[in-house]
């Protein structure tokens, strides 16, 4: 499958702290998204990465990419209770038709 | 920025029956308009890409006769499902791409929560 795969499929976290989630994948990409999901809504673009970039910022998250490991982490620094949510990646891949093909996600709790 | 909407945000059926879900670009011409679907705590899984004046592509697996996709206007794609049974049940989401946007974007609806009974 060419779906990326997040890690951990859930994380359960006080408001104020961090929260890591990771994305690997099995190809070479163009780039890598990530988005967000509130509990039965649509999804929400984070921040998009592209394969030759290593690192963004937007706000409060982070993303990072390391094509040699097929991977990137989101975090999220000092969390809310409004960033409870799922939180997927999404892949291009190279030679592709672009449509980016999602992981599974991970479910946030961010409790106040 | 861009918005997509998509009606109803919830339908109830009866099975056998078809329903209608609508996604419309609000504020921008959509070339391309995808559908996919999103069992609970699933990933969303690409049914189809349609460009505007032009028949759907179906991703393997998916039953064109059973999801009836329309994208006659630049602004409203529609996908009918057919004959709809339980396993029907799912949240369809769709999403939008516009003239002029980079390949990388699009932009989601909220989804609609199809119940099959």
């Amino acid at each position: 499958s060419q779906q990326g795969e997040e890690d951990p499929q859930a994380l359960s976290i006080q408001e104020g702290e961090n929260a890591t989630m990771n994305c690997s994948y099995k190809t070479s990409i163009n780039n890598l998204q990530w988005y967000r999901q509130n509990s039965g809504r649509g999804l929400v673009h984070l921040i998009l990465i592209r394969s030759n970039e290593r690192e963004k910022h937007s706000g409060r998250l982070r993303v990072t990419l390391d094509t040699s490991k097929k991977s990137s982490s989101l975090l999220i620094t000092a969390s809310r209770a409004a960033d409870t949510a799922s939180y997927f990646c999404a892949t291009s891949y190279s030679g592709g038709s672009y449509i980016p093909t999602f992981g599974r996600g991970t479910s946030l709790i961010v409790h106040p | 920025g861009a918005v997509v909407s998509q009606h109803p945000s919830r339908v109830i059926c009866k099975s056998g029956t078809s329903v209608k879900i609508e996604c419309r670009s609000l504020d921008f011409q959509a070339t391309t308009m995808f559908w996919y679907r999103q069992f609970p705590k699933q990933s969303l899984m690409l049914m189809a890409t349609s460009n505007e004046g032009s028949k759907a592509t179906y991703e393997q697996g998916v039953e064109k006769d059973k999801f009836l996709i329309n994208h006659a206007s630049l602004t409203l794609s529609t996908l009918t499902v057919t004959s709809a049974h339980p396993e029907d049940s799912s949240f369809y989401i769709c999403s939008a791409r516009g003239q002029g946007m980079s390949y990388n974007e699009q932009f989601f609806g909220p989804g609609t929560r199809l119940t099959v009974l």
